[in-house]
């Protein structure tokens, strides 16, 4: 069975970049998109964007100037990058694998633990 | 934007049927999806694809989509069903929660 497992800083400085590595094991990263999404402390879900095992990439719009999500394929591994970053960034990080008929991304199957990034200086 | 709207909270007595709405517009023309998060633990997909159960959920978890409002039901509910329920759908390759509803079995 497929297992995520987040990775990275627990605390970031306002106005740097936050950096995450989500590590697959159980499976293989090809043919399948992998996500981020994030949960402030105490709020709901927010999607930041996925990627395919190929490197195509969506993001949030809300977010997409300062998104940058990779894959590396030799690794099982994908990455997060959110640029210049404040407290409203601060929230729990998650990786998911997606879902998906055909071309057609449909949900989030399976999910890390998670991981808190705290934004302060 | 898109946006799913769901009622902050629902309440429940034990055995009875839970019934959590999701609104968006024209959702029944989406794939809409449901996730349990338990305090302290990381989502899990409850329903997908409108209806569909992924392996090990129990059967009392259903859902359905029409028009504007996807409904996930939980039948016979349970003490452990306690938990915050969140909708999602994709709209133009985005995906989109709801705010999310908290169970209250009492």
């Amino acid at each position: 069975q497929v297992q995520l497992q987040e990775s990275g800083p627990g605390l970031v400085k306002p106005s740097e970049t936050l950096s995450l590595t989500c590590t697959v094991s159980g499976g293989s990263i090809s043919s399948y998109y992998w996500s981020w999404i994030r949960q402030p402390p105490g709020k709901g879900l927010e999607w930041i964007g996925y990627i395919y095992y190929s490197g195509s990439t969506t993001y949030n719009p809300s977010l997409k100037s300062r998104v940058t999500i990779s894959v590396d394929t030799s690794k099982n591994q994908f990455s997060l990058k959110l640029s210049s970053v404040t407290a409203a960034d601060t929230a729990v990080y998650y990786c998911a694998r997606v879902l998906k008929t055909g071309d057609l991304a449909i949900a989030f199957d399976c999910w890390g633990q998670g991981t808190l990034v705290t934004v302060s200086s | 934007s898109y946006e799913l709207t769901q009622p902050p909270s629902v309440s429940v007595s034990p055995g009875q049927t839970a019934s959590i709405p999701c609104s968006g517009d024209k959702l029944g023309n989406k794939y809409a999806c449901w996730y349990q998060q338990r305090p302290g633990q990381s989502p899990v997909l409850v329903i997908y694809q409108d209806s569909k159960r992924p392996s090990g959920i129990p059967e009392r978890f259903s859902g359905s989509n029409s028009g504007n409002t996807a409904t996930l039901t939980i039948s016979g509910t349970q003490a452990m069903d306690e938990a915050d329920y969140y909708c999602q759908a994709w709209d133009s390759s985005t995906g989109v929660f709801g705010g999310g509803t908290k169970l209250t079995v009492l």
